[in-house]
């Protein structure tokens, strides 16, 4: 199992611009999430899905957008980028199931905003 | 929602001595407690858990308990090594629902 993945690593943005950053996991989880870490802030949750077709709203959504079509992806989408959004972004995925807590991350985006 | 707050934010021990990561939780539903270390530059990465039926949970060298009544709950690292060096989140969720809270995390050093 390749677990989650995230692409791109690294990103450079200008102000106003639009991307997509992508997330994908390969262990069936029903449950995923996109976190952002600034410095001191510890892991802001963005949005979250708990299957396909179903998202809402975490801690700080403004400025992004997810949907879930598949059980695997969970893109999220900046819709005009700012320089308030440079962080490193994580994607999460976990088990609904009672028992199968543990919540895996991806590997992490870092994006700047100039 | 869910609002985790996490202390301190720094602490540095001597190699062998024991530390202690304190977090509060605000949503009394809130039944699920992990806890996740982060080396510089990878993701986080649970450590240890624990769910809201028990109220100590040990392994090893760490432990977390909880008490649900004040709503707070601890990690216990006993003799401290360099490699425990890391930043340490507490995190909160309910079972069953797909939201999980993080405390701002403790940047933890250990000195040989």
């Amino acid at each position: 199992n390749a677990g989650v993945t995230q692409t791109p690593k690294f990103q450079v943005l200008k102000t106003g611009q639009s991307m997509t950053l992508q997330c994908a996991q390969d262990m069936n989880h029903e449950y995923m999430s996109w976190y952002r870490q600034d410095p001191g802030m510890g892991l802001r949750l963005i949005h979250y899905s708990v299957g396909a077709g179903i998202t809402d709203q975490g801690e700080v959504p403004n400025g992004y957008n997810v949907s879930r079509s598949t059980t695997e992806d969970f893109p999220l989408r900046l819709l005009s980028a700012a320089p308030s959004q440079t962080s490193v972004y994580f994607c999460a995925s976990r088990r609904k199931r009672s028992g199968l807590h543990e919540q895996y991350f991806g590997p992490g985006t870092r994006l700047t905003v100039t | 929602g869910e609002n985790v707050e996490q202390h301190p934010s720094t602490l540095s021990v001597q190699e062998g001595d024991s530390a202690v990561i304190k977090c509060t939780y605000s949503d009394s539903a809130s039944n699920y407690f992990p806890w996740y270390k982060q080396e510089l530059g990878k993701r986080p990465q649970l450590i240890i858990d624990i769910r809201s039926n028990v109220g100590e949970k040990k392994d090893q060298r760490i432990a977390v308990t909880l008490n649900k009544t004040a709503k707070h709950f601890s990690l216990h690292i006993t003799e401290t090594q360099p490699e425990d060096s890391a930043v340490y989140f507490c995190a909160a969720s309910k079972v069953g629902k797909g939201d999980m809270r993080f405390g701002a995390g403790t940047r933890l050093t250990v000195k040989p």
